[in-house]
């Protein structure tokens, strides 16, 4: 089975750091994804990591340890509009179009 | 840009009914998948389709059926609805060989069976 861990609810001020962390277990191991929802809205791609190490684009970094099963994402400079969930998904098999989801983690930016 | 449309936003239905959620997507997709969110459950997978007329069980698929006749459309079915039903119904696709990895979200549909 597929089990994924992430932070129920996070909340951090505008212009600070926010690291949303992700553990997983998983049978088989072919990538980790996050997604951001916002509220009422469709998930939208941020990232995907498949090998160790981190991933930067712009604000948004992605972390991934394999042999420790554990992601994370990396909010800098946080704005307003990241006010939204985060979604943790991993692909099991190399052959599997399938994603399993972490439950989210909502994340509300304060002034 | 890829575009995955649901044909409704909200729907209403009565317990038994039968209960059709329609997904289009205009990238000539060979993989879609239908999803439902519930909180505190996170996105769990009920139905995909890596083709025409072909289609595989996710984790939840009790309960529903699917069907996919033309390649840009995914049909979700309740044969008959249920309470526990309620739930918002997102429908995704994808390429069969993408780069990126990425599905593609439509907006969702938030079904209440009353």
């Amino acid at each position: 089975g597929q089990n994924i861990d992430q932070p129920t609810e996070m909340t951090a001020t505008e212009g600070a750091i926010v690291q949303i962390n992700c553990t997983y277990q998983t049978s088989g191991f072919n990538g980790l994804f996050w997604y951001q929802q916002h509220a009422g809205e469709a998930p939208t791609f941020l990232s995907y990591n498949v090998l160790d190490g981190l991933e930067e684009k712009g604000r948004f970094s992605s972390f991934l340890s394999r042999s420790k099963g554990y992601s994370y994402l990396l909010l800098k400079e946080l704005q307003m509009k990241d006010s939204a969930s985060y979604l943790c998904a991993v692909r099991g098999r190399s052959n599997d179009y399938k994603l399993s989801f972490g439950a989210g983690t909502t994340v509300t930016v304060r002034a | 840009d890829v575009k995955v449309t649901q044909s409704s936003r909200y729907l209403v239905k009565r317990t038994g009914e039968k209960v059709f959620l329609e997904c289009v997507q205009d990238m000539d997709h060979e993989n879609m998948f239908w999803y439902r969110q519930d909180p505190g459950l996170g996105l769990r997978l009920i139905y995909f389709s890596y083709d025409v007329k072909m289609k595989e069980k996710g984790d939840i698929p009790e309960g529903y059926s699917v069907s996919r006749e033309k390649k840009e459309r995914f049909s979700l079915i309740l044969e008959s609805a249920s309470t526990n039903q309620t739930s918002m119904y997102l429908c995704a696709s994808r390429p069969r060989t993408s780069g990126s990895e990425e599905q593609y979200f439509g907006p969702g549909t938030r079904l209440t069976v009353t």
